[in-house]
């Protein structure tokens, strides 16, 4: 069966540091994975997306991993601020046509305080 | 407009009444979707459209439908509300629905979402 979890569920750090979320995969065959942000009332945003190929892709203070072969996936965030506080989503992509090649985690709830 | 729209941002609803949740998006997308997200669950795939005049049942189809006239919009409709509807909803669009072609990341952009609620 086609899963994605993601933990922790919350995490409560303080502002300037650092922190690092899970996303664990058995979707197959695999196409991509991808790290959306979304904030409160709004949207997910996305943040990075990373093929087999890649094992890692940054953007700004953000920084995937993808392994591959343990289907394992990380977010690591730098130097947090206020407005990280989000929930951040880790997407996988099938490698199939359809709407419903995409399956979705159910979140990490970040909340960064001062 | 820039980018994917919805109407309206909330709604309380009587249950039996009929309702339509309105998407609009100006990138030309050929693909569109329609999911709900519920506490704890993660978002669900409701319907969606890979091009104009087509649509496809996703994961939790009963008791919505959509349609798909022209490129730009995707309407929701739900024909006799119950409280089980009640969610807070997402439309998106995709250039493609191609995941795994080379080069085609297939992102899929969100709009802002309508809070729906049942009574």
């Amino acid at each position: 069966k086609n899963q994605v979890e993601q933990s922790p569920q919350s995490l409560i750090i303080l502002e300037g540091k650092n922190c690092t979320l899970q996303c664990n995969y058995t979707v197959s065959p695999f196409s991509n994975l991808r790290w959306y942000k979304q904030d409160t009332g709004r949207g997910p945003v996305s943040l990075t997306i990373m093929t087999f190929s890649e094992n890692t892709k940054s953007n700004g203070r953000y920084t995937a991993t993808l392994d591959a072969d343990t289907k394992q996936s990380s977010l690591h965030i730098t130097a947090s601020q206020l407005s990280d506080s989000a929930s951040y989503i880790c997407v996988v992509s099938a490698a199939e046509t359809g709407a419903n090649n995409l399956f979705f985690g159910t979140g990490t709830r970040l909340t960064v305080i001062p | 407009i820039a980018g994917i729209t919805q109407a309206p941002t909330s709604q309380i609803l009587a249950a039996g009444r009929r309702m339509t949740l309105r998407c609009t998006q100006d990138m030309r997308h050929n693909a569109m979707y329609w999911y709900r997200q519920d506490l704890g669950l993660g978002l669900r795939l409701i319907h969606y459209s890979n091009t104009a005049g087509t649509t496809g049942k996703g994961e939790v189809p009963d008791g919505y439908s959509v349609s798909r006239a022209n490129t730009d919009d995707f309407p929701l409709t739900l024909a006799s509300a119950v409280p089980s509807q009640t969610s807070v909803y997402f439309c998106a669009s995709s250039a493609t629905n191609r995941a795994f072609l080379a080069g085609d990341h297939n992102e899929q952009f969100f709009g802002p979402g309508t809070r729906l609620t049942v009574l």
